[in-house]
């Protein structure tokens, strides 16, 4: 069975750190895009970036470029989103998801797969 | 960056009656890359139609997608219960990726 199983809920304070995960199971991991996709509370989804794991190609959307660092470690078939200073703005709920077309060299296809979420809040 | 425009942003039925939800882009879409996905309170959001017009795996064929380049449709034949939730259109033609506003099919 295909699966994205996402790290446990966060609260942080702002300033700090913080690295979330998704493990892929049950399919090559290095052959499909992740991708990481911000829902406000309340809000709709935003597409945040992506990654093929394969090669560590990475793509940002403009608006978090800077902002957050994706990467992955394909060999715990792990994606990871990553802060290196968190702000109050930045609660949320963060989903993975994976593109389902197989050796693409471009991400350009459906998000087939989701994990269940991880809720990050900061709070002072 | 291609916008995407959902209406209505809120839709009040009953269950049998039939959808129809509209997504409009404010470009076309490359090859027609365009995802409807559905997302009830509390869960992740699940893939329902690709290419338009292809159901994902595991989707009923109440659920139909249609449309090209900037003009886009999700119908739902006959609503069964479990269908009320929020449903999204995503283009994945171009970077960056992006969603609509999502509509709300409510009872």
């Amino acid at each position: 069975e295909v699966q994205l199983v996402q790290s446990g809920a966060e609260v942080k304070k702002p300033g700090e750190s913080l690295k979330i995960s998704c493990k892929g199971s049950g399919y090559s991991f290095t052959r499909n895009w992740v991708g990481w996709v911000r829902q406000m509370p309340g809000k709709g989804l935003e597409w945040m970036g992506i990654i093929y794991p394969g090669d560590s190609d990475t793509r940002y959307s403009p608006s978090f470029q800077g902002q957050v660092t994706i990467s992955a470690d394909k060999s715990i078939t792990t994606a990871y989103l990553q802060w290196s200073s968190l702000k109050a703005s930045d609660t949320a709920m963060y989903y993975c998801a994976r593109q389902g077309r197989e050796y693409s060299s471009s991400p350009h296809d459906a998000f087939d797969m989701w994990g269940q979420g991880t809720m990050v809040t900061v709070s002072s | 960056e291609i916008v995407l425009t959902q209406s209505p942003g809120t839709l009040s039925l009953s269950p049998g009656e039939r959808v129809t939800l509209s997504c409009t882009a404010s470009q076309s879409i490359y090859s027609n890359f365009l995802a409807w996905h559905q997302q009830k309170p509390g869960q992740a959001p699940r893939l329902l139609i690709y290419g338009a017009s292809s159901r994902a795996t595991g989707i009923p064929d109440r659920f139909s997608g249609s449309g090209s380049g900037t003009d886009f449709t999700l119908t739902i034949s006959r609503l069964e219960p479990e269908d009320f939730a929020m449903y999204y259109c995503q283009q994945y033609g171009n970077l960056p990726l992006t969603f609509g506003g999502g509509t709300t099919v409510e009872i």
